[in-house]
């Protein structure tokens, strides 16, 4: 049920792009993502919502595919601070709980 | 806003102690959850509280492990006996809507070391 994300770690150097993607074998309502930095708790990025718009939170936008049961973050000029490790937190309709995915590890090199 | 506050930050304890996990939601938050965090598990829900009731304890890992609510502002989490493999950071988070449509809150967490 854990939801499964894709890859599992990546290394960019400064200005690249990456792709990270959660994939459901449940139908999902809304999707949530997180950043955690190494000893510290996971901080809010944004949240999609079923036949919601995609979003975007300066150069982190992220999509939703209701159809394919799956969302993507998208990092794109990657800086130092994005460094860290990305969760998604899935839920299904009527549920009041998210589970959280198997986190990608993403190391932004200078 | 102070955020979701847990204590303590740390805690270091020898097998078959007690442990007591301490957290305080975000003032107006409904929504308390407690989550274990692992390398080998990731992040698990453990139990979730909606107006101060649990409603889901289905995480709860086993016997050992309960927790309370006594009022919107406080929650506590206890290990008793403690063992070798409870070992792991405790987080807490609140949130205070619906899952659509709210920001759910990390505490900084508790970091549990279990001798």
């Amino acid at each position: 049920q854990q939801p499964v994300q894709s890859p599992q770690a990546v290394i960019l150097r400064e200005g690249e792009d990456a792709v990270i993607n959660c994939s459901s074998s449940k139908a999902l309502y809304s999707v949530h993502w997180y950043r955690q930095k190494h000893g510290e708790a996971p901080v809010f990025l944004m949240i999609l919502l079923k036949g919601g718009e995609q979003k975007g939170h300066e150069k982190i936008s992220a999509s939703f595919n209701e159809k394919k049961q799956q969302s993507s973050l998208y990092l794109t000029a990657s800086q130092l601070s994005y460094s860290g490790t990305y969760f998604c937190g899935t839920a299904g309709s009527g549920t009041y709980k998210y589970i959280f995915g198997t986190g990608t590890r993403l190391k932004v090199l200078a | 806003d102070a955020g979701v506050i847990q204590s303590p930050r740390h805690e270091v304890t020898e097998m078959g102690q007690e442990v007591t996990l301490r957290c305080k939601p975000i003032s107006g938050h409904n929504s308390l959850f407690w989550y274990r965090q692992t390398m080998m598990r990731g992040l698990e829900l453990l139990i979730y509280f909606n107006n101060n009731v649990p409603i889901d304890d289905s995480g709860m890992p086993e016997d050992r492990f309960s927790a309370k609510m006594p009022n919107a502002s406080f929650s506590t989490l206890k290990i008793q006996p403690s063992e070798p493999r409870d070992s792991a950071v405790y987080f807490c988070a609140s949130r205070a809507g619906g899952v659509g449509t709210d920001t759910q809150y990390f505490g900084p967490g508790t970091r549990l070391t279990v001798l």
